[in-house]
């Protein structure tokens, strides 16, 4: 299996501010690449895919980048409803496969 | 579209997970990318981990599961009711998870494995 390595696993951060979310893939995946937020008590919810493909309804101060094995999600602007748990997945390879999430807390 | 899982919370040690997905909003038989398919999955996250893959069932009936659970997991799907199931046997202690069920976002790639609407999940506890 593909193993996805985030970091940090918890950050804390300020409305207003960027925050960077990092996550390594343990073999090229070719941008296969999606990323989900998910809260509490709530189902994950995803914000991007193909790396950096805004979903649907996703604001755009959510972004996404990389190449190869490194990836990065981007919040632009944090807002008070970002403050949530942040994982990538792979889907390059069967079967697909998580990073461990990244908190973001106030 | 909405999922909604529903099982038993507490399963006894060896004995058979089971756990159905309720689907509105989109029929599971209609095969919606431009390959005419669709695909259903189920997921779980242990506790303190990261989510693992459980396996999928197509809008065709064909299934796909993760090597690591294969040998212990059936998905299958009750069309006249709009939903899937899953069969688990053989359960352990590490088997305690939250489970989740969701949709393959359909695309021109078929599975993506890009999971665009889900469940809340349904925490089973494996416990004598």
């Amino acid at each position: 299996d593909f193993q996805m390595t985030q970091s940090p696993s918890s950050l804390s951060a300020s409305i207003g501010q960027t925050v960077t979310i990092t996550c390594r893939a343990s073999q090229d995946i070719s941008e296969s690449l999606a990323w989900y937020q998910q809260k509490p008590g709530k189902a994950p919810r995803l914000l991007l895919f193909s790396t950096s493909n805004l979903e649907s309804g996703v604001p755009s101060r959510f972004s996404g980048s990389g190449s190869g094995t490194d990836y990065t999600l981007t919040i632009s602007s944090l807002q008070p409803e970002d403050f949530a748990t942040y994982f990538c997945q792979q889907y390059f390879n069967t079967p697909p496969t998580f990073g461990q999430g990244t908190q973001v807390e106030i | 579209v909405h999922l909604q899982e529903s099982g038993p919370g507490l399963v006894r040690p060896s004995q058979t997970l089971s756990l159905t997905c309720a689907v509105s909003g989109d029929a599971i038989t209609d095969g919606r990318s431009p390959a005419g398919r669709s695909y259903w999955s189920w997921l779980r996250q242990l506790p303190g981990k990261g989510l693992e893959w459980i396996g999928f069932i197509s809008n065709t009936g064909a299934t796909f599961y993760n090597p690591s659970l294969e040998s212990r997991v059936t998905i299958s799907a009750d069309t006249s009711k709009n939903h899937f199931s899953l069969e688990m046997t053989s359960v352990t202690a590490a088997d305690t998870a939250l489970y989740y069920c969701a949709r393959d976002r359909p695309g021109i790639v078929a599975p993506a494995s890009i999971f665009d609407f889900w469940g809340q999940g349904t925490m089973v506890a494996v416990s004598s």
